[in-house]
């Protein structure tokens, strides 16, 4: 069965600092794999996508996630925190060798990440 | 950009209405979804429908039902709402299956609460 796990309900950063918001997944063969981003009040925003390749992917924002496939990892970096990144944000993971219903995305639970001045 | 158009952003109803929630996408995605969305409990699939008049069942669809009619247009019916139903609604919309790479993109969100 696939899955997703954010390990962390909260990470707190200090402004300027950078930021780590990690995600490990469990997927039969190939996963694709993604970030969104939710501000308050509104619905999922996607940030960044991992399909194949450079194991570095960059996004939006000044996002980046890094794919480690030993260690079923994609964590989200940020290399200087603002306090405006505050939000809840979501990984999430599709086998890439399914259609239909199993090709839908499994969403983790969210990591609410708080940035303070 | 993609747009995906939730009809209300809050919403309040009593026990026992019905409740319709509709979204509209503008991209001609073929996949579209309806989730709820709690507190802890991350985002649960409730319907999603790959085709017009299409649907299949998600993780919770007790209580619920869905219509897409149009293949723009996905809504999301509770037929006897309860307490229990008061949530944050997201609707989402993507390309088909075959293009499984693609992100899906989310509207706003509708809060329902239940009275």
């Amino acid at each position: 069965a696939q899955s997703v796990a954010q390990p962390e309900d909260q990470v707190n950063v200090a402004e300027g600092n950078p930021l780590t918001v990690k995600c490990t997944y469990s997927v039969s063969g190939n996963p694709y794999l993604f970030w969104y981003v939710q501000y308050p009040n509104r619905g999922l925003q996607f940030l960044l996508k991992y399909i194949t390749g450079d194991n570095l992917v960059k996004g939006s924002y000044g996002f980046e996630a890094e794919f480690n496939k030993s260690q079923t990892s994609f964590h989200l970096k940020k290399p200087s925190a603002l306090v405006s990144d505050s939000a809840l944000y979501f990984c999430a993971v599709r086998a890439s060798n399914y259609g239909g219903s199993q090709g839908n995305l499994i969403f983790g639970k969210g990591t609410k990440l708080s940035v303070k001045p | 950009d993609v747009k995906v158009t939730q009809s209300s952003r809050y919403l309040v109803k009593r026990t026992g209405e019905k409740v319709f929630l509709e979204c509209v996408q503008d991209m001609d995605h073929e996949n579209m979804f309806w989730y709820r969305q709690d507190p802890g409990l991350g985002l649960r699939l409730i319907y999603f429908s790959y085709d017009v008049k299409m649907k299949e069942k998600g993780d919770i669809p007790e209580g619920y039902s869905v219509s897409r009619e149009k293949k723009e247009r996905f809504s999301l019916i509770l037929e006897s709402a309860s307490t229990n139903q008061t949530s944050m609604y997201l609707c989402a919309s993507s390309f088909g299956f075959r293009y499984s790479n693609q992100p899906q993109h989310f509207g706003d969100g509708t809060r329902l609460s239940i009275l």
